[in-house]
């Protein structure tokens, strides 16, 4: 168990609708990436939060959005769905900015979009 | 080109044998290189961690750069069947946030 937790685990839903997955980082982890992952793009980076600001950005679509609250757990909002969204979304968090070996990664949320 | 290239396999080997995984790279300002281990339905783990060149060992893993041929692997001695899981490379450039890049993870059963 990473520490991280993620919410919830699956998500079914139809195209055009708009969905919210919730991270928790770990205990003391001011930093939280989003991440996707699909079977043809592999672990795509999406975003990093870090104490309540946006700190990186990747491949980040912009029907997608994200924030980092007080109490550091995280949401990400997609919106607009399409067929081509279904796949994992981890989250992951680490005590400082690095996103290198750092990384503590949550269970995920499988989104299936219909 | 993908910036970092991982064949998906999956790769079958029986109990015991040694398993190589590899991946090659085109971006030469990578400093850092992880290894991480997904199990089916789970978040990826970090194995180990290189930085820059060289040979890293923890117990029945071990993991070498070369930054030369900007060519990483993983080899897995004695290994068990619960060793089964998809084993991403990753590696990221000094400077800025660090984010890694990820392969696309291969695939590697061990069969009793």
């Amino acid at each position: 168990d990473s520490g991280v937790t993620q919410t919830p685990k699956h998500l079914i839903t139809a195209t055009g609708q708009r969905v919210t997955l919730r991270c928790s980082p770990r205990s003391g982890d001011l930093s939280v990436y989003w991440y996707q992952q699909s079977l043809d793009q592999g672990l795509q980076f999406l975003i990093q939060y870090y104490n309540g600001e946006e700190r990186a950005k990747g491949n980040i679509l912009e029907r997608f959005s994200a924030q980092q609250f007080p109490d550091l757990h995280s949401e990400l909002n997609l919106s607009s769905l399409e067929l081509g969204d279904s796949a994992l979304y981890f989250c992951a968090s680490s005590v400082g900015t690095s996103g290198t070996y750092t990384q503590y990664f949550g269970p995920g949320t499988r989104l299936t979009v219909l | 080109q993908k910036e970092v290239e991982q064949d998906p396999g999956p790769l079958s080997v029986p109990e015991g044998a040694i398993v190589s995984l590899n991946c090659t790279y085109s971006n030469s300002a990578f400093q850092y290189f992880m290894w991480y281990r997904q199990y089916s339905r789970k978040g990826p783990e970090l194995l180990m961690y290189t930085y820059s060149s060289g040979n890293k060992e923890d117990g029945r893993f071990t993991a070498q750069v070369d930054k030369s041929s900007k060519y990483i692997s993983l080899f897995i001695r004695d290994s068990q069947p619960s060793d089964s899981a998809t084993y991403l490379c990753a590696m990221s450039a000094s400077g800025g946030s660090y984010i890694p890049t990820f392969g696309r993870g291969t695939s590697l059963i061990v069969h009793p």
